[in-house]
């Protein structure tokens, strides 16, 4: 089993600011098939980011991924208030796996 | 527009079978090309993937979980559902079903709004 290790575990910042959160898997994810979901609290999560970097139609720009291999990396470019929340990586080239989450909070 | 509603009992009693139920609307289960999965999540937890389904019965398990999960679909009625058997407070969870993006091994890109599910006696 991919075992995926997010972190921070708790990333505190500024609206405006770039955040950057981390996803590391235990061994090579096959074809990059890794998927980065945001959940509010209360709310289910939401589609991000799959196959690494790309991203679904109705996701803002500001929302990028990026790596390969065993490193990954979600990037929000300019925070907005509506992006504080909890961010969930999950790889699907070996089974599914997640990894357990870094929250995002307000500085 | 696809949506997806989870439902069942919100309290199971240890070493029963928890049931639940996915039911879908805006798309039809028969013939679609993509599979259908069920994730919890437990309190202040991260999220655990339980199985999937495509609409021909075909199902992929969690191993962890393989030997207590069962997952069927009734394509008459366009809903997909979970049994657990043998529960312990360690499934104590938020329930979610959800679409993949295709392959049973794929994202999920929708969700249903999930349903607390508390083992006690």
């Amino acid at each position: 089993e991919i075992v995926l290790t997010q972190s921070p575990g708790t990333l505190s910042l500024s609206p405006g600011e770039r955040a950057t959160l981390a996803c590391r898997a235990s061994q090579s994810v096959r074809n990059n098939f890794l998927a980065w979901y945001q959940q509010k609290p209360g709310q289910a999560p939401r589609l991000l980011i799959y196959s690494a970097s790309s991203r679904p139609t109705d996701i803002p720009d500001r929302f990028s991924g990026s790596g390969s291999g065993t490193d990954f990396t979600l990037t929000i470019s300019r925070l907005e208030p509506e992006d504080f929340a909890v961010y969930h990586c999950q790889q699907y080239g070996s089974s599914v796996t997640f990894g357990q989450g870094t929250k995002l909070e307000m500085k | 527009q696809l949506q997806l509603q989870a439902s069942g009992p919100g309290l199971v009693k240890p070493s029963e079978t928890l049931s639940l139920t996915c039911t879908v609307s805006g798309v039809s289960l028969s013939g679609s090309t993509y599979y259908w999965g069920w994730i919890r999540q437990p309190p202040g937890k991260g999220l655990e993937w339980i199985g999937s389904i495509y609409y021909s019965g075909t199902t992929y398990h969690n191993p962890s979980l393989k030997s207590r999960v069962t997952i069927s679909v009734d394509t008459s009625k366009n809903q997909f559902s979970l049994k657990l058997n043998s529960v312990t407070a360690a499934d104590t969870a938020v329930y979610y079903c959800a679409k993949q993006h295709g392959r049973w091994d794929d994202c999920f890109d929708t969700w249903g709004q999930g349903t607390m599910v508390s083992v006690s006696s």
